[in-house]
């Protein structure tokens, strides 16, 4: 299947500062990418969803200008939580789709820790 | 929300087939089924997905209700890596949005 790589894998930044989480999909052209937060045994919840070239959908209740969402090319989109507190604590994931394929693929996740 | 129904919890003996069910009473027509897996601490693996006939791949085979209001998601010989939580999914045909997570399966696999 397609692969879809994301980076850092693992993360902890102090309260207060920014984090950058990358988006690559490496062997097809992703249109759409979708960002995803899982808190420990819970379900994916839908962030935002981006598409290259245009601004970033975001779903209730996702602070737009606290998680910024790049999607500037067909291959890579970027996350970053701005000013991070621990509450921001969690899982991140992103998907990607070309359109094209039927199924969406998934990043291997980001875990974020805020001290 | 999700239009699926999966028992939260499920045990399987190495080697032996799991049978993960699926109630999706409400799925429209253009509506396919979709299976994921999460193994802990990754991001969710596409497993295969169909519409009405049932479908197998090397990880696995979907076998759909006739009235399509169900499914079933078998893995013929579990493996002790193929613990994780299995989430059912059901979704409009041709569609690129963004996939609805309910709260799945955890099968455990054990020795």
């Amino acid at each position: 299947g397609a692969v879809v790589s994301q980076h850092p894998s693992r993360v902890i930044c102090k309260s207060g500062t920014s984090v950058k989480i990358e988006c690559r999909s490496l062997d097809f052209q992703a249109t759409t990418m979708f960002w995803y937060r899982q808190f420990p045994k819970k379900s994916l919840m839908l962030m935002a969803t981006s598409n290259e070239g245009s601004k970033a959908t975001y779903e209730q209740g996702v602070e737009k200008d606290k998680f910024l969402i790049n999607h500037a090319s067909l291959t890579l989109s970027t996350l970053t939580v701005t000013s991070a507190h621990p509450e921001d604590s969690s899982f991140y994931i992103c998907s990607a789709t070309d359109g094209r394929l039927a199924e969406a693929f998934f990043g291997q996740g980001t875990r974020l820790t805020v001290v | 929300d999700a239009k699926t129904t999966q028992p939260t919890s499920m045990d399987c003996a190495e080697g032996r087939a799991a049978n993960l069910p699926c109630n999706h009473s409400t799925i429209s027509g253009n509506e396919y089924v979709y299976w994921y897996r999460q193994i802990h601490s990754q991001g969710p693996q596409y497993i295969i997905h169909g519409l009405k006939n049932n479908e197998t791949n090397e990880m696995a085979s979907l076998i759909i209700t006739e009235d399509r209001k169900s499914s079933t998601l078998i893995l013929p010989h579990a493996t002790l890596r193929d613990t994780a939580v299995y989430y059912c999914i059901v979704r409009p045909g041709g569609s690129q949005g963004n996939l609805i997570f309910g709260k799945g399966t955890k099968l455990s696999v054990k020795p």
